[in-house]
């Protein structure tokens, strides 16, 4: 089975505070992603990458970067941390054209 | 062009009963169709996707029905059991769309018992 695993299950952190957020995969998928999970808004993708070392912007980039340095492991980084950045983090990562494997998500909450 | 509509928001079936949920998309270069599965407090989980070169897909109870020329495709729970409730969302992506996925906003299932 594919395990997405995400270092933190809940974070409490103060604005402008810089927050990591750690995935990593099992599987040796070149494809990983972050989202944000907010009520009524679905599923919002915030960067992603497709091999080492490469990012690609998503729909909400803004106040958000990443960084990927090894194949299985993708990092979110919050530089300043604001209240209007609490919400549920998911990560992901899948094969070339085919569905994406989550993890059990960050529920990120800034003071 | 980029978006996927998912209807309804929100569904109560009988124990039993089937559980249909639609979506619509415009772009026709999306050649991948996944349906997700989230429970409460965890991460969306994959549960059964489709390729536009066939129009049905079965796996157990849940089917995805296709249709290429509607640009539109369902997910159908049959004996929909208490079991199931959870938010289902649809998706599509392409291949040449840099393996990004467009998520549908996401369909909040109650069965009852």
């Amino acid at each position: 089975d594919v395990k997405v695993t995400q270092s933190s299950r809940y974070l409490v952190k103060r604005t402008g505070e810089k927050v990591f957020l750690e995935c990593v995969q099992d599987m040796d998928h070149e494809n990983m992603f972050w989202y944000r999970q907010d009520p009524g808004l679905g599923l919002r993708l915030i960067y992603f990458s497709y091999d080492v070392k490469m990012k690609e912007k998503g729909d909400i980039p803004e106040g958000y970067s990443v960084s990927r340095e090894k194949k299985e492991r993708f990092s979110l980084i919050l530089e300043s941390a604001s209240t209007n950045q609490t919400s549920m983090y998911l990560c992901a990562s899948s094969l070339n054209r085919g569905g994406q494997y989550f993890g059990a998500g960050t529920r990120l909450s800034v003071l | 062009q980029q978006q996927v509509k998912q209807s309804p928001q929100s569904l109560i079936v009988q124990k039993g009963g089937i559980s249909i949920i639609n979506c619509a998309y415009e772009n026709t270069a999306f050649d991948y169709f996944p349906w997700y599965q989230q429970f409460p407090g965890k991460g969306p989980a994959l549960l059964i996707a489709i390729r536009p070169d066939v129009s049905e897909k079965k796996e157990g109870r849940f089917t995805i029905s296709f249709n290429k020329s509607a640009k539109q495709f369902s997910l159908h729970i049959m004996d929909s059991q208490p079991g199931d409730s959870a938010t289902y969302f649809c998706a599509a992506s392409a291949h040449t769309g840099g393996f990004k996925t467009i998520f549908g906003a996401g369909t909040r299932l109650f069965v009852k018992a």
